[in-house]
């Protein structure tokens, strides 16, 4: 079946430090990936999706590839900071199927 | 324009109580969504609605667990007796009906259920 998995938590980094995120999945046919978050106390959000194949999403410095050959979609940004402390979640979805599969989230905390 | 506006935040039950969620979606969204996150875990669909129809119920555990979308608006979702592993985040969301590229799904804060 359909599923994602993603890196473990929880990660802790300092400030200004690279971070990545690992996120795989297993699918028939070409999902739709995405990145939400959810930061304390706050439903989640879209964070930054990709459609096809090769796509590369983006957003509040974020990036993410779809990597069809690998079945991958790692999260990465350049220098994070204190305020990017949140639970990430990697998902797929089908726009067919209208129903968005979840990984298991990975909690993130940046130390000033 | 408000977001997808749930509750209550949080609720305490004991086991074989009932149990009523609420949900009031972005207006104009006629998809609307319950999921329920364990802990630890990413959340998992329960129901999808589109308009008043529930078109995808199987993860929905229907002896305990009922739903409705009267007028195709706002949702409750009802556990009835709750067991103590129903205990999770019960999130909602809506979108557009049509999920093209440029749409997404809107989740409200979540209810938190804590059933001893």
């Amino acid at each position: 079946g359909n599923s994602v998995t993603q890196m473990e938590g929880p990660v802790t980094l300092s400030e200004e430090a690279f971070l990545t995120i690992n996120c795989t999945y297993t699918a028939t046919g070409y999902p739709s990936l995405f990145w939400y978050v959810q930061y304390p106390g706050e439903g989640l959000q879209l964070l930054l999706k990709a459609t096809k194949a090769d796509d590369k999403g983006s957003n509040k410095g974020f990036e993410a590839t779809y990597r069809k050959e690998t079945t991958s979609f790692h999260l990465e940004k350049g220098s994070v900071q204190v305020s990017d402390s949140a639970v990430y979640f990697c998902a797929l979805e089908y726009s067919s199927a209208s129903k968005i599969i979840f990984g298991s989230g990975t909690r993130l905390s940046i130390r000033p | 324009e408000a977001g997808v506006v749930q509750s209550p935040r949080y609720k305490i039950i004991e086991k074989k109580q009932p149990v009523a969620f609420w949900c009031n979606p972005i207006s104009g969204h006629n998809t609307l969504y319950w999921y329920r996150q364990n802990l630890g875990q990413g959340p998992e669909l329960l129901i999808r609605y589109e308009n008043e129809e529930a078109v995808d119920d199987s993860q929905l555990p229907k002896d305990r667990f009922s739903a409705e979308r009267l007028k195709g608006v706002d949702s409750t979702l009802k556990i009835q007796p709750a067991e103590l592993g129903d205990s999770a985040v019960y999130l909602c969301a809506s979108s557009h009906g049509y999920r093209g590229p440029d749409t997404e799904a809107f989740f409200g804060q979540g209810t938190r259920l804590t059933v001893v």
